[in-house]
């Protein structure tokens, strides 16, 4: 079945400092989405990918979509301790009917 | 816009009983909904899809008999977890699809002791 394949599984950065993750899957995907969860919340929404090549950002947060559609990355800009959560690459199944979520990268930041 | 309540926010129930986790959208109409189970540092996996007025549609591997979900309303999913066990303790999130994408609860943290 469809997978998304996170890295790394977890970061332990100084505030002020950069960051990136990705995703990657054996399959292609038409749309990728990048979504935060802090402790004990359900995810958040940060950026939405439709297009391949496409190089989205959000404030502080760039993610593009891969060419060949099988890959997404984020970064992170000049990191702050309230960046500290769990970031999830999330796309379509394949049937188009929901979502389904990477096993997620863990950001913890120390100030 | 498009924010989807869930309660209770936690909840402690014996093993054997039954628990009700309500999911509401309060701004728009929800004709599917969804619902996740994630297990401690591990990630969301999909439960069910509900559709307002017919079945819902379950996971492979996920039981139906033992989580009833009752989508009677455009703004009201419903998961039940019936003869609960500890195994059954995880956090359980409900997600509305609306016009511009989808949304996600603030979950539902259950023990079952």
């Amino acid at each position: 079945g469809q997978q998304l394949n996170q890295s790394p599984q977890s970061m332990f950065i100084q505030e002020g400092e950069d960051v990136s993750m990705n995703c990657t899957s054996s399959s292609i995907f038409n749309t990728w989405l990048w979504y935060k969860q802090d402790p004990g919340e359900g995810p958040v929404l940060l950026i939405a990918l439709y297009k391949a090549g496409e190089l989205t950002s959000n404030g502080r947060l760039t993610a593009q979509f891969g060419i060949t559609r099988k890959d997404s990355f984020l970064n992170i800009s000049a990191s702050i301790p309230s960046d500290v959560g769990i970031y999830f690459c999330v796309g379509p199944n394949q049937a188009g009917t929901a979502l389904i979520f990477g096993k997620g990268t863990t950001l913890s930041v120390s100030s | 816009g498009a924010v989807v309540s869930q309660h209770p926010s936690w909840v402690i129930c014996k093993s054997g009983t039954s628990v009700k986790i309500e999911c509401r959208s309060l701004d728009f109409q929800a004709t599917t909904m969804f619902w996740y189970r994630q297990f401690p540092k591990q990630s969301l996996m999909l439960m069910a899809t509900s559709n307002e007025g017919s079945k819902a549609t379950y996971e492979q591997g996920v039981e139906k008999d033992k989580f009833l979900i009752n989508h009677a309303s455009l703004t009201l999913s419903t998961l039940t977890v019936t003869s609960a066990h500890p195994e059954d303790s995880s956090f359980y999130i409900c997600s509305a699809r609306w016009n511009y994408g989808y949304t996600f609860g603030s979950g539902t943290r259950l023990t079952v002791v």
